[in-house]
């Protein structure tokens, strides 16, 4: 069974600063990656994917995202935070298994970037 | 471009009522539907997938059910709705996957459900 992990429930950082979101994965397989946001009482916004090629993807709003195949790792990274940019941020794992398209996500980690 | 609906944007239900929710799909065909349930603001729990018409696949055995009576609706339901219940609820579709191609999932904007 495929599954994500989010070890930090929340992150703070000053505006300006570089920020890093941590995610490590367990799949079987090659691994389908995706990084979401959600604003307060929002739907998720789709920010970036690693299906297959460079190491470092990019994104929306600036963001990028390293995948690490020996660590298991696809941690997102921003180089200057926002204030704009407090959100939750979930990583998720496709199920590579079907075509249905399930994703498993992680707990989620609360982004608060103080001005 | 895509558009994802849902409706209601919030509800608030007594123990023990029905439960009807409604999402729809614009602007693309043939698509793969999900439910989930977001507690507390954390993380999402798949309640249900669809890969087409008439199509269901529930995750988690609950009193909750749901339809695909057209390509692009989602519909999710309960006969007698639990305090447990509660919650932040999210339809999203995704692209159905090709050979290789691999899509992400675009999410509605939920409803917020409280069950008293």
């Amino acid at each position: 069974a495929q599954s994500v992990a989010q070890p930090e429930d929340q992150v703070n950082v000053a505006e300006g600063n570089p920020l890093t979101v941590k995610c490590t994965y367990s799949v079987s397989g090659n691994p389908y990656l995706f990084w979401y946001v959600q604003y307060p009482n929002r739907g998720l916004q789709f920010l970036l994917k690693y299906i297959t090629g460079d190491n470092l993807v990019k994104g929306s709003y600036g963001f990028e995202a390293e995948f690490n195949k020996s660590q298991t790792s696809f941690h997102l990274k921003k180089p200057s935070a926002l204030v704009s940019d407090s959100a939750l941020y979930f990583c998720a794992v496709r199920d590579t298994n079907t075509n249905a398209g399930k994703s498993t996500f992680g707990d989620g980690t609360t982004l608060t970037v103080k001005p | 471009s895509q558009t994802i609906h849902q409706w209601p944007a919030t509800l608030v239900q007594p123990v023990g009522s029905p439960l009807s929710l409604e999402c729809t799909v614009e602007g693309t065909s043939n698509p793969n539907l999900y439910w989930y349930r977001q507690a507390a603001g954390r993380g999402l729990q798949l309640l249900f997938y669809s890969v087409g018409i008439g199509q269901i696949s529930s995750e988690v055995p609950q009193n909750l059910s749901a339809s695909r009576p057209q390509d692009r609706q989602f519909i999710l339901s309960s006969k007698k709705l639990l305090l447990s219940d509660s919650g932040f609820y999210l339809c999203a579709w995704s692209v159905r996957a090709s050979g290789r191609l691999i899509y992400e999932q675009f999410f509605g904007p939920g409803t917020r459900l409280t069950v008293l």
